[in-house]
């Protein structure tokens, strides 16, 4: 069972590059998020979606952008890198009936230099 | 806004010891609480739930219990492993299973020393 894929799991940027994180889920979730991990700070939302073609903010989204053409797939993109983008990045999808119940991706770690 | 607080650890123990990690939440409402498990390299993956006031969450020898008086979720283990080694995660979810996600903790890192 494949569940939530991450792709890449790995990247280093350059500041001012940008770059795509692809998350794809394969158990017809409706919801779709994006996370960052940093020491200290926990989990914190970025932007999620509650079905193809919508997508919102969340708690931190500046610097980011995302999309949802199709169901399964949810982009995250930085269109110009900074250092503080330096971050453990998670995908989670949701089924919209269940309260709560996140299944995540294996994370993508990304440094910007 | 919703917030949920926890011991941040590390905390360390000794194989078979007695585990409790504090969580307290403040939300507006009646949310619903989780503990979600990390462990390293991984995601973050559900621990145990609990929908209302008073349930008790169990699952793999953790238990919860969700205390509305004193706006705490609790977990705590009888006698841990070294296998429980990981970060854990404290949450809430305000809005019913809602599209905005959940509410973390900044985690609680456990290390279990055999």
């Amino acid at each position: 069972n494949a569940g939530v894929t991450q792709t890449p799991k790995f990247r280093v940027l350059k500041t001012g590059q940008s770059m795509t994180l692809l998350c794809a889920q394969d158990m017809n979730h409706e919801y779709m998020y994006w996370y960052r991990q940093d020491p200290g700070m926990g989990l914190r939302l970025i932007h999620y979606s509650v079905g193809e073609g919508t997508t919102a903010k969340g708690e931190v989204p500046d610097g980011y952008n995302v999309s949802r053409l199709k169901k399964q797939n949810f982009l995250l993109g930085l269109e110009s890198a900074a250092p503080s983008q330096t971050s453990v990045y998670f995908c989670a999808s949701k089924d919209r009936a269940v309260s709560g119940e996140l299944f995540f991706g294996e994370g993508s770690r990304l440094t910007v230099l | 806004g919703d917030s949920v607080t926890q011991m941040e650890g590390p905390v360390t123990l000794s194989e078979e010891a007695f585990l409790t990690i504090n969580c307290t939440y403040t939300a507006t409402g009646y949310p619903s609480l989780f503990w979600y498990v990390q462990y390293p390299g991984e995601g973050l993956q559900l621990l145990l739930k609990a929908t209302k006031a008073d349930d008790k969450g169990s699952n793999k020898g953790f238990e919860a219990t969700y205390r509305k008086e004193t706006t705490s979720f609790h977990l705590e283990k009888g006698s841990v492993q070294v296998s429980d080694s990981a970060v854990y995660f404290c949450a809430l979810s305000d809005l019913g299973g809602g599209a905005d996600g959940l509410t973390f903790g900044k985690g609680t890192h456990l290390i279990i020393q055999p």
